[in-house]
């Protein structure tokens, strides 16, 4: 089974500039959700999907931040313009499906993230 | 507020030990609770889910103890390897909503 594939793995932009990560979740997983993690932090909810649908975006900085999940399967994370702090990993994790075993509904598959560089 | 506090200091462990993590919690009210292994410059791995009505849950050489009085998960490994060098995350639920909340984990260093 893949798992949950996230591009670019490294990124390196100016200040000011645009960025996207893209995510394609494991088959079948309907949830989908967008962290962000600082060094030597846990991850941190930005946005949550249910299909296509944003059931939770109050972490996410809407002035800059921005997301979509077309279709209910790959999803897009934006930010323009970045800033110093967004220097970050921003990982991608699926939930879902039906593979049976221990917390099939609870446990989530992350991505190996993007690690975003804002100089 | 909410918070998820692990142990803050990295713990150095001699193989064949047993490393024991601590997770508490303040203002949740948790369905259940989850632990994730995570390598440098990996996603997290989920390892273990421990629900509010048990209070213990083994699997191979882990433990995850849940004591929702104190609010507080213990996490063992025991006969400890270099493999299981890494650091730890705890994560709850609350039974309110659907957001998966992190601590900022535990890096553990088994020395050979």
């Amino acid at each position: 089974e893949a798992g949950v594939v996230q591009s670019p793995r490294y990124k390196i932009i100016e200040k000011k500039q645009p960025v996207a990560f893209w995510c394609n979740p494991i088959s079948g997983h309907n949830t989908l959700y967008w962290y962000r993690q600082n060094l030597g932090q846990g991850p941190e909810l930005l946005i949550r999907y249910e299909n296509e649908e944003a059931v939770d975006d109050s972490q996410l900085p809407k002035d800059r931040f921005s997301a979509e999940r077309l279709k209910g399967v790959d999803s897009t994370l934006k930010i323009q313009p970045a800033e110093l702090g967004d220097s970050a990993v921003y990982l991608c994790a699926s939930q879902g499906g039906s593979t049976g075993g221990e917390a099939t509904n609870e446990k989530l598959f992350f991505g190996s993230g993007t690690q975003l560089s804002v100089l | 507020s909410q918070k998820i506090e692990q142990n803050s200091e990295a713990l150095n462990i001699q193989e064949g030990k047993t490393a024991t993590l601590t997770c508490n919690y303040t203002n949740y009210s948790p369905a259940y609770l989850q632990w994730y292994r995570q390598d440098p410059g990996r996603g997290p791995v989920f390892l273990l889910l421990i629900r509010e009505n048990e209070k213990e849950k083994r699997k191979e050489r882990l433990k995850v103890t849940f004591d929702t009085t104190l609010k507080q998960s213990l996490f063992h490994i025991t006969a400890s390897q270099p493999a299981d060098s890494a650091t730890y995350l705890c994560a709850l639920e609350g039974s309110n909503d659907y957001k998966l909340s992190f601590g900022a984990g535990t890096t553990v260093t088994v020395r050979a």
